[in-house]
């Protein structure tokens, strides 16, 4: 089975603070996702990457940065928390999207800012 | 834009009943995959079912089943013999063709009474 592992369940952090978010996968998955879910609005896509050192922008980029160094790891980066960055974070990652095969999910990770 | 629609914030059912969850969705793709993904109070996304849209037959697993209306852009969720762990929220996602972006609905919270 694929195992995608967030480093953390809970984390609080104080506003300001450089924030950083890891996520593993062991399956060398080229497709690494980090989405955001917040009740109401779904889960809607910070960034992804298809490669090492390769990375898109999803729908809400503003206030993340990420980096992908290593094929099997993915980080999601707070340059400077804010209170609205208060948020469930999900890691995810899939082989290339032309098998339609599904993403798989790490157990998320809830970020409170204070 | 691609967007998928899930019109029921929350819904009930009875132990042993079924229960159908509704989700819409729009593309301007002919071949593509849609998804039903559950999350349990766990917190891990786990994927219920897939339907690939140039199939005509509704996919199946179990106790879970589809009905999908490729016209209609339609792709509701049937679960049959419903249990007390099919409580979760539950989310319908499409692929958006030619990139690695998932679109995914704003969740239906489903409530299972004994």
């Amino acid at each position: 089975d694929v195992k995608v592992t967030q480093s953390s369940r809970y984390l609080v952090k104080r506003t300001g603070e450089k924030v950083f978010l890891e996520c593993v996968q062991d399956m060398d998955h080229e497709n690494m996702f980090w989405y955001r879910q917040d009740p109401g609005l779904g889960l809607r896509l910070i960034y992804f990457s298809y490669d090492v050192k390769m990375k898109e922008k999803g729908d809400i980029p503003e206030g993340y940065s990420v980096s992908r160094e290593k094929k099997e790891r993915f980080s999601l980066i707070l340059e400077s928390a804010s209170t609205n960055q208060t948020s469930m974070y999900l890691c995810a990652s899939s082989p290339p999207q032309g098998s339609g095969t599904p993403l798989h999910f790490g157990n998320g990770t809830r970020l409170t800012v204070t | 834009a691609q967007t998928v629609t899930q019109s029921q914030p929350e819904m009930s059912v009875q132990e042993a009943e079924t229960v159908t969850l509704s989700c819409t969705y729009d593309t301007s793709e002919s071949d593509y995959y849609l998804f039903w993904y559950k999350q349990p109070p766990s917190r891990q996304m786990i994927l219920v079912i897939r339907q690939e849209a140039y199939k005509q037959q509704n996919a199946t697993e179990n106790r879970f089943s589809v009905n999908f209306q490729k016209a209609a852009k339609s792709f509701s969720l049937k679960i049959s013999d419903s249990q007390l762990g099919d409580a979760a929220m539950y989310f319908c996602a499409c692929p958006t063709s030619g990139t690695y972006k998932y679109i995914f609905g704003t969740g239906t919270r489903l409530k299972v009474l004994a």
